[in-house]
Parts: structure tokens; C-alpha cells; sequence
């Protein structure tokens, strides 16, 4: 049991360019998260899935874009990379337990936009 | 919207008890969660507190007061180990978390 996983780790882009960052989760979760966090900040939300098929924006969604692939899989993409762009990247996958949701997150990737 | 304050930092001493405050202000609110994250780690779900009252594992607590807009994390017997950012998070309408700025740990020995 993997959890959540996120590729890559690492990405350096230059200003312009395109990358689509990876995220998969096998606890056959129905919610997925995109999170950005800046140095010594919280983490922001960019996108979100409450399940399969459906996607919704959350608090800093500009130059982003998803994809819900499937149920495991939960895809960001920067269309057009800028240097405000750096950031570090968590997905997050949610079960409700309860009434009480607990999100799970994968390792995070550090990008940094020259 | 949503907007939840948390102090920036904290130090203590080892077997020192801290307390993290976190208050908040939304337009909806369904609980108030704490995740823990190291540098250079990701975040992990420590508690959370739907109703008022204080919920305990182990060393730490989590205290909600829903008619204060208020809850803090009791973080006990500080161990180096806890050295660490903590976030309240709200979660609201829609199933989406709304994160604090965090409050930086840091325990001496």
C-alpha cells in the first residue's frame, strides 16, 4: 500500500515551458487535492476532485490546469510556466471516516520556474 | 471566504507543554483538523474536532470552542521529534480544507 505518490520530486523548468506533474493513489479515495506551499506559508489549494469525472477550482487556480484520469489518477499541468510558479506541489487524497475527513498527502514536488 | 490565524512560532524546552491557537472566521464550517509537517516532509493528519470539547491521543490534544470560533493543539511532554510546522485547517462547504499559515515548533534541549 503506496498511499499517494507524486512524480517527479524535482523539476526545473525555464519561463514558457509545459510540464504536467503526476499523482496517483491506491486507498481507493474519491477526493483528490492539488496544494501548493510556499516557503514557510500554508498550503494553498489549486484544484480539486471530489470524485471521478468531476474537477473544481479551488483558492489559486490561474495557469493551472487538471485532469481526473481515472479514479487513482489526478494530473496538474502548467501550461505556461512562470517564475511565480516556484513553488512546492502537494496532491492529497481524502477519505470521511465518521463524519471526520483525513486527508493524505503524498511527498510533494519541488519546482522552480527560471 | 475562510481565514484561519495561528501564531508563526513557538519555542519550548523538552517536557515543556505548548499550546497552538487557531481561530478562525468562515462562512461555513463542518471541523477543525491539525496536521503536523517536518521540514522538508509532507503534512500528516494529527486531529480533528467536529463538536466543542477536547479530543485526546496520546500526547496531544485538540480543543474546539465553536461559539469562540476558536481551537488550539496541546502538544505535551515536547520531545525533539515534535519539532515541527503545525496547521489548523477548517473544512467548509464543497469538502475542500482551508489551511492556517502554520505555527513553527521548535524544542530545545
Amino acid at each position: 500500500n503506496a498511499g499517494v505518490t507524486q512524480t517527479p520530486k524535482f523539476q526545473v523548468l525555464k519561463t514558457g515551458q509545459s510540464m504536467t506533474l503526476q499523482c496517483a493513489q491506491d486507498m481507493n479515495h474519491n477526493s483528490m487535492y492539488w496544494y501548493r506551499q510556499d516557503p514557510g506559508m500554508g498550503l494553498r489549494l489549486i484544484y480539486y476532485s471530489a470524485s471521478e469525472g468531476t474537477t473544481d477550482k479551488g483558492e489559486v487556480p490561474n495557469g493551472y490546469n487538471v485532469s481526473r484520469l481515472n479514479k487513482r489518477e489526478f494530473s496538474l499541468r502548467l501550461e505556461s510556466a512562470a517564475p511565480s510558479q516556484t513553488s512546492v506541489y502537494f496532491c492529497a487524497s481524502s477519505e470521511m471516516t465518521s463524519g471526520q475527513e483525513t486527508q493524505y498527502f503524498g511527498p510533494g514536488t519541488r519546482l522552480l520556474v527560471l | 471566504g475562510q481565514s484561519l490565524e495561528q501564531p508563526s512560532e513557538v519555542t519550548a524546552v523538552e517536557g515543556a507543554i505548548v499550546q497552538i491557537n487557531c481561530t478562525y472566521q468562515t462562512s461555513g464550517f463542518y471541523g477543525l483538523s491539525w496536521y503536523q509537517q517536518h521540514d522538508g516532509g509532507a503534512p500528516t493528519f494529527l486531529s480533528y474536532n467536529a463538536l466543542d470539547g477536547l479530543e485526546e491521543t496520546g500526547r496531544f490534544s485538540s480543543f474546539l470552542s465553536r461559539s469562540d470560533s476558536y481551537g488550539y493543539l496541546l502538544l505535551q511532554e515536547l520531545q525533539m521529534k515534535d519539532s515541527a510546522s503545525y496547521f489548523c485547517a477548517n473544512k467548509a462547504a464543497g469538502n475542500k480544507l482551508t489551511f492556517g499559515g502554520g505555527t513553527r515548533v521548535l524544542v530545545k534541549p
